[in-house]
């Protein structure tokens, strides 16, 4: 089965700008995960999907960083304004229904804000 | 002090030696993963275990739950080895270590 897929694989962008990257799941997966990874650390859960509806964002930045997944299946994430502090990967990763299933990651996307 | 410690941050070894990287965590698990990470960034899931030991080529984990650790071993290792290897427990949501660089030199 095809993996997670995640666009674009690196982005370069000045501090103020925005930003988004997309995820698409395995098919089937109804938990989708975006995780910030800043180098030299383990990534940091940002939000979490069950289907459409968000489970998890306490560790999302909300006056900068948002997400969705209006149909359930791909999903979004958007900086806007980026700062310097947010240069790292941001990987999405996808679950099938129940916490007992592997969680399967994408490539990610490198953000580095100058 | 985080929930999820792994041990070494940084290794260095020969090709051919016998590699343990460590985790150590603090809270009650349903199951825990060892995954590598390469330079270009893509996580890939070597083990997920709750009990016992897996086996998978040169790759072995084991876990003691009562003892809450957990290890990663390679043996023979090779260059093509070196990555980051990252711990992560599954407790109400899934909890990473801050991972081991680990270096095969040749």
């Amino acid at each position: 089965e095809a993996g997670v897929a995640q666009s674009p694989r690196y982005k370069i962008i000045e501090k103020r700008q925005s930003v988004a990257f997309w995820c698409n799941p395995i098919s089937g997966h109804a938990t989708l995960y975006w995780y910030q990874q800043i180098l030299g650390q383990g990534p940091k859960l940002l939000i979490q999907f069950q289907n459409n509806g968000v489970v998890d964002d306490s560790q999302l930045p909300k006056d900068r960083f948002s997400a969705e997944r209006l149909k359930g299946v791909d999903s979004t994430l958007k900086i806007q304004p980026a700062k310097l502090e947010d240069s790292a990967v941001y990987l999405c990763a996808s679950r099938r229904g129940n916490s007992y299933n592997e969680q399967f990651f994408g490539p990610g996307t490198r953000l580095t804000v100058l | 002090k985080n929930e999820v410690e792994q041990s070494p941050q940084n290794l260095t070894a020969q090709e051919g030696e016998f590699i343990t990287i460590n985790c150590s965590y603090s809270v009650g698990i349903s199951a825990l993963h060892w995954l590598q990470q390469h330079p270009g960034g893509g996580i890939v899931s070597l083990f997920m275990l709750s009990s016992g030991k897996k086996k998978h080529g040169r790759l072995i984990a084991t876990i003691n739950i009562q003892e809450k650790h957990s290890s990663l071993h390679i043996t023979a290792s090779h260059p093509r080895d070196s990555a980051v290897y990252i711990c992560a427990v599954r407790a109400q949501k899934l909890v990473f270590g801050q991972g081991t660089r680990l270096t095969i030199n040749p």
